[in-house]
């Protein structure tokens, strides 16, 4: 069964600086699907990045990007110029891409981050 | 407009009455999820349909059972509730075998007393 390891439960942030989440998956599968997710206060799950496996490229979007590094099975999550509204707790799910395999969103237990203004 | 709904957003009962939570998706997605998160925040997956199937049902206790009308609702009824069933339950949609992830509802927090 694959899992899911955050190993940070808490991290905080200077408004403006940069901080990396990290995130390591077991799995015994070539082809998967990476997620990051935010969840704020609000506690709405909110999609922020994804990567497919079969890409060497990481994934950006905007302030959010990520180091794939596939050998490794690390996943983390960098952000830049961080704000107040990034504060959140950080999830770290990984899905199956065989066909006929489970479609389930396996998740990490959660990095919480704080801005410091 | 929402895409994912899940009525209601706050649910308190007292232990043993029976309730539901219900989903609706208008964003044609063919499988839905309902994930359960404790108090320390794991999210856990509890059932998965696909097209009114029943496809995944992991180590739930039998007093929760999903039901599903058609592919964009997924309700969950659970019955004699105990203190141990209080927590935060999403309602989730996918697409099948597709890589963008889920849209999730904003969840339902069950609090039993």
């Amino acid at each position: 069964a694959q899992t899911v390891t955050q190993s940070q439960p808490e991290m905080s942030v200077q408004e403006a600086e940069t901080v990396t989440l990290s995130c390591t998956y077991d799995t015994s599968e070539s082809d998967y699907y990476l997620f990051w997710y935010k969840q704020p206060p609000s506690r709405q799950m909110i999609l922020v990045i994804r990567q497919e496996a079969y890409k060497q490229q990481n994934a950006t979007e905007n302030r959010f990007s990520v180091n794939f590094q596939k050998a490794a099975k690390s996943f983390s999550l960098k952000i830049s110029d961080s704000q107040l509204g990034d504060a959140a707790m950080y999830f770290c799910a990984y899905r199956s891409a065989r066909r006929g395999g489970s479609e389930k969103l396996v998740f990490g237990k959660g990095t919480k981050l704080t801005v410091n203004p | 407009d929402t895409a994912v709904s899940q009525t209601p957003k706050y649910l308190v009962t007292q232990m043993g009455n029976d309730k539901s939570i219900k989903c609706e998706q208008n964003l044609g997605h063919d499988t839905m999820y309902w994930y359960k998160q404790d108090s320390k925040k794991f999210l856990k997956i509890m059932f998965s349909y696909n097209n009114k199937e029943l496809i995944i049902n992991e180590t739930v206790p039998n007093r929760f059972s999903p039901k599903s009308p058609d592919k964009a609702h997924l309700n969950l009824h659970i019955n004699s509730l105990e203190l141990g069933d209080s927590a935060v339950y999403f309602c989730a949609s996918s697409p099948s075998w597709q890589s963008y992830g889920y849209t999730f509802g904003s969840g339902t927090r069950l609090t039993v007393v």
